[in-house]
C-alpha cells in the first residue's frame, strides 16, 4: 500500500516570496507522483506529474517539483508566488501498472498575502 | 470537451434515506473513478471503473455503496440508509487510460450533508 504525508497542513508566505510546499511519500513498489491544486469554489487540477525522466518537473505557472527516490520526496517550489496561488495543494501517488487510483495527502492550505 | 460533470452539486438528507449521484465523465474517457473527501482530508478512493466493469473497490466502501456505470458512460454512486458519517465530498474523475497519460480530470464534486 502507498501513503502520502504532507508535513505542513497551512502555509502563509508574503507575495513575491519563494515557498515549498513538502511532500513525502511510502510504497514497497513504484509509484508515479502528482501535485493537485483546488482553488476556492473549484474542482481539483493537475499542477504537474512525474512519470520518468527527468526527476525535475515544472508547471505552465512557475511552480516546479523535484523527485527524490533516496528520500521518497516529491516537494513542490515557486521561487515568487503570487496573490492567484492561494490555494490548497495535494501531492498524491499512484502505483505503476495499477489502476491509476490515487492516494493523495491531507493537503496544505497556501495563503499568499499581500 | 465540456469537462466533468456532476449532479447535485449539493444534498441534504435525512439519516436513513437513500441518495444517488450521478457523474458523466469527458467523453472519450474510458476510465472513471469515485473519490469521497472530508474536511482536512485529501480525497479517498472508493471505486474504479474501466468502461462499464467495475474493476477496483476499496475497503472503505461498505455494503451500503453501490456504483454502476451502464454502457460505460455516465456512473452513478447510490449510499443507501445514509448515516452521518456518510457526510463528505464526493468526487468524480475519468482518464482516457492511455498508456503515460495517468492524468485525471475531476469534477466540482457533490456534497453530502446527512441530518
Amino acid at each position: 500500500a502507498q501513503s502520502v504525508t504532507q508535513l505542513d497542513s497551512q502555509v502563509p508566505v508574503f507575495e513575491e516570496a519563494p515557498v515549498e510546499l513538502r511532500c513525502n511519500y511510502s510504497s514497497s513498489v513504484s509509484v508515479y507522483l502528482f501535485w493537485y491544486v483546488q482553488y476556492p469554489n473549484q474542482g481539483l487540477q493537475l499542477l504537474l506529474k512525474y512519470l520518468s525522466g527527468s526527476t525535475l518537473v515544472e508547471s505552465i505557472n512557475g511552480f516546479e517539483a523535484e523527485f527524490n527516490k533516496s528520500q521518497t520526496s516529491f516537494h513542490l517550489r515557486k521561487p515568487s508566488v503570487h496573490i492567484s496561488d492561494t490555494a490548497e495543494y495535494f501531492c498524491a501517488v499512484t502505483r505503476q501498472g495499477g489502476s491509476e487510483k490515487l492516494v493523495f495527502g491531507k493537503g496544505t492550505k497556501l495563503t499568499v498575502n499581500p | 470537451d465540456t469537462g466533468v460533470s456532476q449532479d447535485p452539486r449539493h444534498k441534504i438528507t435525512k439519516r436513513g434515506q437513500n441518495v444517488t449521484f450521478r457523474c458523466d465523465p469527458i467523453s472519450e474517457h474510458n476510465r472513471l473513478y469515485w473519490y469521497r473527501q472530508t474536511l482536512g482530508q485529501g480525497p479517498e478512493f472508493l471505486t474504479y471503473f474501466q468502461n462499464e466493469a467495475q474493476l477496483e473497490k476499496s475497503r472503505l466502501l461498505s455494503d451500503r455503496f453501490s456504483a454502476e456505470r451502464p454502457k460505460g458512460s455516465f456512473s452513478t454512486l447510490e449510499i443507501q440508509r445514509t448515516e452521518q458519517g456518510d457526510s463528505a465530498m464526493y468526487l468524480c474523475a475519468s482518464s482516457h487510460g492511455r498508456q503515460n497519460s495517468y492524468e485525471q480530470y475531476f469534477g466540482p464534486g457533490t456534497r453530502l450533508t446527512v441530518t
